[in-house]
């Protein structure tokens, strides 16, 4: 199973929004519903933004929302803040043989 | 407070063996499942495994890449979660994370997502 597609890199500059793809298939995301975002600083741990493509857990800021059409998830990043600068993954559910794929992971910048 | 902390991370030789631990607090760990994550240095994430709540039957699923390899266990009383790492190649070299799976609703069999972390642990696998 390889990994989901995501852009290397996206910017943008404060109070811009970007818009992060992640690309699977039909056995994963374009499959189920159990598609999810995390966030990760340098040196920390991730941390869960978006869960069932489009929901957001308690504290996460309503500038995050996810989305999803066929085999294609999106983040979307509204407003964006310094502290916005991360690396971000996706990942999904993919059946009962893989389990679970992560995508290759985002890098935002913010200019 | 949910916390997650990884322990027992460390350099090890080709071909031995490493259990890794996962303490948890601030939640009831019968309560969920624990999830493995690993991130070699300067790669992305990879799903190593899993292991169900006892009301699932405690059941374990695992990565191609390491299945027959590793083992996921728990002990419910005390709180932690473990990884039995075995046979080890350079290519498990890599932060290991320990995670909560989340559930929306359900039967929760699968997690739809990992909602807390630990600050992970290193495992070197080096000559």
């Amino acid at each position: 199973q390889s990994a989901l597609t995501q852009p290397r890199s996206v910017s943008g500059s404060p109070g811009q929004s970007v818009t992060i793809s992640c690309t699977g298939t039909s056995s994963d995301v374009g499959a189920y519903n159990r598609v999810s975002w995390y966030q990760q600083h340098p040196g920390k741990a991730p941390k869960l933004m978006i869960y069932d493509v489009n929901e957001r857990p308690s504290g996460v800021p309503d500038r995050f929302s996810g989305s999803k059409s066929g085999n294609t998830a999106s983040l979307t990043i509204s407003g964006l803040q310094a502290e916005d600068e991360a690396d971000y993954y996706c990942c999904s559910y993919a059946g009962t043989h893989t389990i679970y794929v992560f995508g290759t992971g985002t890098q935002v910048t913010v200019l | 407070e949910v916390q997650l902390v990884e322990s027992g991370g460390g350099l090890v030789q080709p071909g031995r063996s490493l259990r890794l631990s996962c303490t948890t607090s601030g939640f009831t760990i019968g309560d969920f499942a624990v999830t493995w994550v690993r991130q070699a240095p300067g790669k992305g994430l990879e799903w190593v495994g899993f292991i169900r709540k006892k009301a699932h039957d405690g059941t374990t699923e695992y990565a191609a890449s390491v299945k027959g390899r590793f083992t996921i266990s728990r002990d419910d009383s005390k709180s932690i979660a473990y990884l039995q790492m075995n046979s080890l190649k350079t290519e498990d070299t890599a932060v290991y994370y320990c995670t909560r799976g989340y559930c929306s609703g359900g039967s929760c069999y699968f997690a739809d997502a990992f909602d807390f972390w630990g600050q992970g642990t290193m495992v070197t696998v080096s000559s």
